[in-house]
């Protein structure tokens, strides 16, 4: 069984901070997702890392895929208000399924 | 397009009872997936259909069935309701069997409460 572990768990910070979110596995994944969950509402893609060591932007977000395709993390830029919602990675494995981490529930205050 | 619709948003069931969840998709896509969200645990696969015709087990089938009536439509069935598949239910789907950017499609969700 593949796992992805997700840190922190929880993010509680100020609009304007800096912030990075972790992704790891033991495993070695052919592309990893990170999806971004409102309340209420299914997860959405944000992005797909495929490449080990690529990187991604998405306006702030930035998305690395680690060498080894085992991890990867999203780093936040000038966290805005906006931003608050359950982070979800994503690992494609086999037979086109998603192995999925625990998420990191982040909250940007005013 | 409405994109991926299920049915119904909420329900609360008492043990034993059964019910079926309604999943449906206008994207003409191949393959569609069960999953459940429960608090701290993420997102976890219960059943998919790689494409129509085809269904296979997951990570938590247990107590669940599933039936693909045709390309559009997926369905989940809770045959005698437990506490334990309190949960929120989403379906998904996803057109690009088998290839590098397998993008997944979400419902809005069925929460689902067994008394």
């Amino acid at each position: 069984t593949q796992l992805l572990e997700q840190s922190p768990q929880f993010l509680s910070i100020q609009e304007g901070e800096n912030l990075t979110v972790y992704c790891n596995s033991s495993s070695v994944f052919s592309s990893l997702q990170w999806y971004r969950q409102e309340p209420g509402e299914g997860p959405v893609l944000l992005v797909t890392v495929v490449t080990g060591g690529e990187v991604k932007k998405l306006k702030r977000l930035t998305f690395q895929f680690g060498d080894a395709r085992k991890d990867s993390s999203l780093h936040i830029t000038a966290a805005q208000p906006g931003d608050t919602g359950l982070y979800l990675c994503a690992g494609e494995g086999g037979y086109s399924t998603l192995t999925f981490g625990k998420g990191t529930m982040l909250l940007v205050s005013p | 397009n409405a994109g991926v619709t299920q049915t119904p948003k909420f329900q609360v069931l008492k043990t034993g009872q059964s019910m079926t969840l309604q999943c449906a998709q206008d994207m003409n896509h191949n393959s569609m997936y069960w999953y459940r969200q429960d608090p701290g645990m993420g997102l976890r696969l219960i059943y998919y259909s790689a494409s129509e015709g085809t269904t296979d087990k997951g990570e938590v089938p247990n107590g669940y069935n599933v039936s693909r009536l045709n390309k559009r439509e997926f369905s989940l069935r809770l045959e005698s309701a437990a506490p334990s598949q309190t949960s929120v239910y989403f379906c998904a789907s996803s057109d690009l069997l088998g290839t590098e950017n397998n993008e997944q499609f979400f419902g809005p969700g069925t929460r689902l409460t067994v008394l």
